[in-house]
């Protein structure tokens, strides 16, 4: 599977847009893009994925680039509750894959 | 519909006591999996199964065994604990095959080991 390379933090003020960028080079066509993200010490929350196209749920946006090498995770309005690691992922979808959490981005969404 | 409840929340263990960490899913889903998170650090893989019966290693597999007898447990079970295998546990599921969406987590075991 592809390594990502994501900043160790971040900071966003509340009510702008928070863009947490991700670096995958490696990535192979058949690879998906992952964004989890854990608040606090809970259990990591699924956020969108996405394979080429860009991604847009109730959550967040995903712009993957054409070339596929990077991406990006857009949370358009932060909140204080935003804030948290925020993991990228690369993943093959298959049964048998294993996805691999690096240390991801702390977000920080301050007042 | 309760997803992925894991027990027991919190435990402290002594060097060489064993125990087995408790997780079920009622959604129906082939894929289990265990992860590992240290302090300041991300999740590391430690075993998975794609289905009743099956069980593969990920990255941290040493200490720890797994069994797979149903599609809705998979317990995680430590030996003999030693001080390093302190860390909180997350059990995560998925539905499997070729199902490309999201991981459902547990809300973590959080384990210290003396």
């Amino acid at each position: 599977d592809a390594k990502t390379t994501q900043p160790t933090s971040m900071d966003c003020a509340e009510g702008r847009a928070a863009n947490l960028p991700c670096n995958h080079s490696t990535i192979s066509g058949n690879e998906y893009v992952y964004w989890y993200r854990q608040i606090h010490s809970q259990g990591p929350q699924y956020i969108i994925h996405g394979l080429k196209n860009n991604e847009t749920n109730e959550m967040a946006s995903l712009i993957i680039t054409e070339d596929r090498k990077s991406s990006t995770l857009i949370l358009p309005h932060a909140t204080l509750r935003d804030t948290a690691v925020y993991y990228c992922i690369v993943r093959r979808p298959y049964n048998t894959d294993k996805l691999i959490f690096g240390t991801g981005t702390r977000l920080q969404v301050f007042p | 519909n309760a997803g992925v409840t894991q027990t027991p929340k919190f435990q402290v263990l002594k060097t060489g006591q064993s125990m087995t960490l408790q997780c079920a899913q009622d959604m129906n889903h082939e894929y289990m999996s265990w992860y590992r998170q240290d302090p300041g650090m991300g999740l590391r893989l430690i075993h998975y199964s794609v289905g009743a019966g099956i069980t593969d290693q990920g990255e941290v597999p040493n200490g720890y065994n797994v069994s797979r007898s149903t599609t809705e447990d998979f317990p995680l079970r430590l030996l003999s604990a030693a001080p390093s295998q302190t860390s909180v546990y997350f059990c995560a599921s998925s539905p499997g095959d070729t199902y490309t969406g999201e991981l459902f987590f547990g809300e973590g075991s959080r384990l210290t080991v003396l």
